[in-house]
C-alpha cells in the first residue's frame, strides 16, 4: 500500500517555466510534509517543508502548496533553471507518532532544458 | 563540517553472503536512521535510532537484516544472508537530538548511500 502518491514520474520543463510536482496522501496522521532534492550520486538533501496548519510556504524559487481537506500537497519550482535538473521526493511522516518515520513518494526526475 | 558519511559507496555479493554496511552520522547527532530504495520503488524507512537505542524498527523486512549503534556514535547494518532483492541503495540519515523536527529547526541530514547489488 503506498500511502503516498506522487506524479509525474518525470517531467521536462524549459528554463524560465514553473515545474509543478504533486503528491496525494492517505493518512490524516500525518504532520510534516518536507520536499527533499536529490542529485546523481548524492544522497537527499532537504528542500522545504510545511505543516498542516499553513497552506503556502515559499523559499525562493520553491514553494508547496497544502491543501488539507483534499490530502495534496505541490510543489511549484518558479523560473526553472538547469541546476534545478534532479529528482524530487516528496514525503510525509507522523511526527508526534514515529519521528523520522519519513514515507516518501517514488520520485519525480526534473529535467530543465537551456 | 563533515555530513553524513557511509561506507562501502558500492557492494556487489553473491546470494548468501554477509555485507555489513557502515554509517558515520553527523557529529553530535542523537538520531540515526537507515533508510534504503530498491530499484523502481519509494524509498523507505527501516529504523530509527536515539543514541544507542533503537527508537522505532517498524521498517525492518525481516531478520536477516541487523541494525546496532554502539556507544551512540556509528552505526552498521548487517545483511545475513543476502538475497536478491536486497540489492538496492541504503542510506543513513541524522538529525540533532529531540522531537518534533519541523517545530524545532531541525534536519534529517541523508548520506550519500550505500548501493548494494546481490547477484
Amino acid at each position: 500500500q503506498q500511502q503516498v502518491k506522487q506524479s509525474p514520474q518525470s517531467l521536462i520543463v524549459q528554463k524560465g517555466g514553473i515545474s509543478i510536482i504533486n503528491c496525494a496522501y492517505e493518512n490524516t496522521a500525518f504532520d510534516y510534509f518536507p520536499w527533499y532534492q536529490q542529485f546523481p550520486g548524492k544522497g537527499p538533501a532537504l528542500l522545504i517543508a510545511i505543516r498542516p496548519d499553513v497552506s503556502e510556504k515559499k523559499e525562493g524559487r520553491f514553494t508547496i502548496s497544502f491543501n488539507k481537506s483534499a490530502k495534496q500537497f505541490s510543489l511549484h519550482i518558479m523560473d526553472s533553471q538547469p541546476g534545478d535538473s534532479a529528482t524530487y521526493f516528496c514525503a510525509a511522516s507522523n511526527e508526534g507518532g514515529s519521528q523520522g518515520n519519513l514515507i516518501f513518494g517514488k520520485g519525480t526526475k526534473l529535467s530543465v532544458k537551456p | 563540517e563533515a555530513g553524513v558519511t557511509q561506507f562501502p559507496s558500492h557492494s556487489v555479493i553473491e546470494k548468501g553472503q554477509t555485507v555489513t554496511l557502515r554509517c558515520d552520522p553527523i557529529s553530535g547527532h542523537d538520531n540515526l536512521y537507515w533508510y534504503r530504495r530498491v530499484m523502481g520503488k519509494e524509498i523507505k524507512f527501516l529504523l530509527h535510532f536515539v543514541k544507542e537505542s533503537k527508537q522505532d524498527e517498524s521498517g525492518m523486512p525481516n531478520n536477516r537484516f541487523l541494525a546496532e549503534r554502539t556507544g551512540g556514535t556509528y552505526s552498521t547494518l548487517k545483511v545475513q544472508p543476502a538475497e536478491l532483492e536486497d540489492s538496492g541503495v541504503y542510506f543513513c540519515a541524522s538529525s540533532q537530538g529531540g522531537p518534533y523536527l519541523y517545530l524545532r529547526g531541525n534536519t534529517i541530514y541523508f548520506g550519500e548511500g550505500s548501493w548494494l547489488t546481490v547477484v
